[in-house]
């Protein structure tokens, strides 16, 4: 089955630290673009970032500074690394890929939760 | 930013009826507008990008159209398998924004 794989998410601290990671399964990663979205309990969609095949990278203002999106040298695994974490971070991740900001696949999501 | 506009926030409707919704660029976006489907526990689903093109796999019930400031989302005759929130979003430039979502439910 093809699909994109999240993982990472979990119960933390505010103030606290997580890294989320995104891989392929079940096909090659195409795209030139591989983005993170998130939704939080009961609301809407927020794009979070993107970073492009070549490492330039994109972000949400309510996230600059506070998170910062990588890939592994071959491009196909996608990380998240969110520092500084704020109750209102609490949401499911989406790792999506998307040229030019047309988001075709999604995976399953991971469940990130900032609480003392 | 960019600010998305949509509306309305949440609609009834029957099977078989013809719904649009709507979506408001706060600046010109040119086509760059695509729609989305998620339906509750589930990652979203791409409808129509380039605010007209069906994305493959996507029934032709539904349509997109629109250009610059103002887009709609057609749903030509609803089926059960439709109700569900729609988000659109640009993707002019980043951030990329996304409407605030619109709930069909069933009447």
């Amino acid at each position: 089955e093809v699909q994109l794989v999240e993982s990472g998410g979990d119960l933390v601290q505010p103030g606290g630290s997580l890294r989320l990671s995104c891989a392929p399964s079940g096909f090659t990663v195409s795209s030139d673009y591989m983005n993170w979205v998130r939704q939080a309990p009961g609301k809407g969609l927020e794009w979070v970032s993107v970073i492009y095949s070549g490492g330039t990278t994109y972000y949400a203002g309510s996230v600059k500074g506070r998170f910062t999106v990588s890939s592994d040298n071959s491009g196909t695994t996608m990380y998240l690394q969110m520092n500084s974490l704020r109750a209102e971070d609490s949401a499911v991740y989406y790792c999506v890929i998307g040229s030019y900001g047309v988001f075709d696949i999604w995976g399953q999501g991971t469940v990130v939760t900032v609480s003392s | 930013d960019i600010q998305m506009t949509q509306s309305p926030s949440s609609l009834s409707a029957f099977v078989g009826d013809r719904v649009t919704i709507t979506c408001r660029a706060s600046q010109s976006i040119s086509n760059y507008l695509n729609w989305y489907q998620q339906k509750p526990g589930k990652a979203p689903k791409l409808l129509i990008y380039a605010a007209s093109s069906l994305q493959s796999g996507v029934p032709s019930r539904f349509s997109g159209s629109g250009s610059g400031t103002d887009f709609t989302l057609t749903i030509s005759s609803l089926q059960p398998e439709d109700f569900a929130t729609y988000y659109c979003q640009q993707s002019y430039s980043t951030p990329f924004t996304f409407g605030t979502g619109t709930t069909v439910e069933i009447k």
